[in-house]
């Protein structure tokens, strides 16, 4: 069974650039988990989908910040106007219908960023 | 809300010695509690999850951990560790029907010398 895909899995940009970061959970997981994890910190979670649906994106950091799982598969996290400030891994995680609650998640290696 | 301190952010040990990575949780009900494990280059794992019953939980590759109401504590524990155990390990709570709202801790990095 493939596991969560992450991409890229690397960027490096200057300040003011976007980027995107694309993910892949694992078949017929429902629920779907945008962390992020400054280096040498525990991830925070920005946003959570079950399907397409937003459950969850009180805990994204501004409006630069967005998310979309369209279909309620894959996903979508932009970062518009980057800033030195969001240097950290991006990390993507999905649960099966019913895992959500009991704290299973099942993660990507993540996407790490550099804002120079 | 929940949360969960990691006091020890770096720990070495040889090869063969035990291990024990503390872990102290805050919350006004009893949580669920979990330690994940993120080797270089990998995903983070779950390595072992509590949710209620007996307060010692057996995990993967020989590690357990134990709960304590008393002191709002959830401890890992090996044994006696090999070096493909150096990793980052994080302990982390959450509440049921919260949607797995997961709270980590900082992590603590372990390194087992030869």
């Amino acid at each position: 069974e493939a596991g969560v895909t992450q991409s890229p899995r690397y960027a490096v940009l200057q300040e003011g650039q976007a980027v995107s970061f694309w993910c892949d959970p694992i078949s017929g997981h429902d629920t779907l988990y945008w962390y992020q994890q400054p280096r040498d910190q525990g991830p925070q979670l920005l946003v959570y989908f079950r399907d397409e649906a937003v459950i969850d994106n009180s805990q994204l950091p501004s409006d630069r910040f967005s998310a979309v799982r369209p279909k309620g598969t894959n996903s979508t996290l932009k970062i518009q106007s980057a800033k030195q400030g969001d240097t950290a891994t991006y990390l993507c995680a999905s649960s099966f219908p019913g895992g959500a609650n009991t704290g299973q998640l099942y993660f990507g290696e993540g996407s790490k960023l550099t804002v120079l | 809300a929940q949360s969960v301190t990691q006091p020890d952010a770096r720990v070495t040990v040889s090869e063969g010695a035990s291990l024990q990575l503390r872990c102290k949780y805050s919350s006004s009900v009893t949580p669920y509690l979990f330690w994940y494990v993120q080797y270089p280059r990998q995903g983070l794992q779950l390595l072992l999850k509590y949710y209620s019953g007996d307060p010692v939980v057996q995990g993967v590759n020989g590690f357990e951990a134990e709960f304590s109401k008393s002191n709002s504590s959830f401890h890992l524990r090996k044994a006696s560790v090999h070096w493909s155990d150096s990793a980052v390990y994080f302990c982390a709570v959450s509440m049921w029907g919260t949607g797995s709202k997961l709270s980590f801790g900082k992590g603590a990095k372990l390194t087992v010398s030869p």
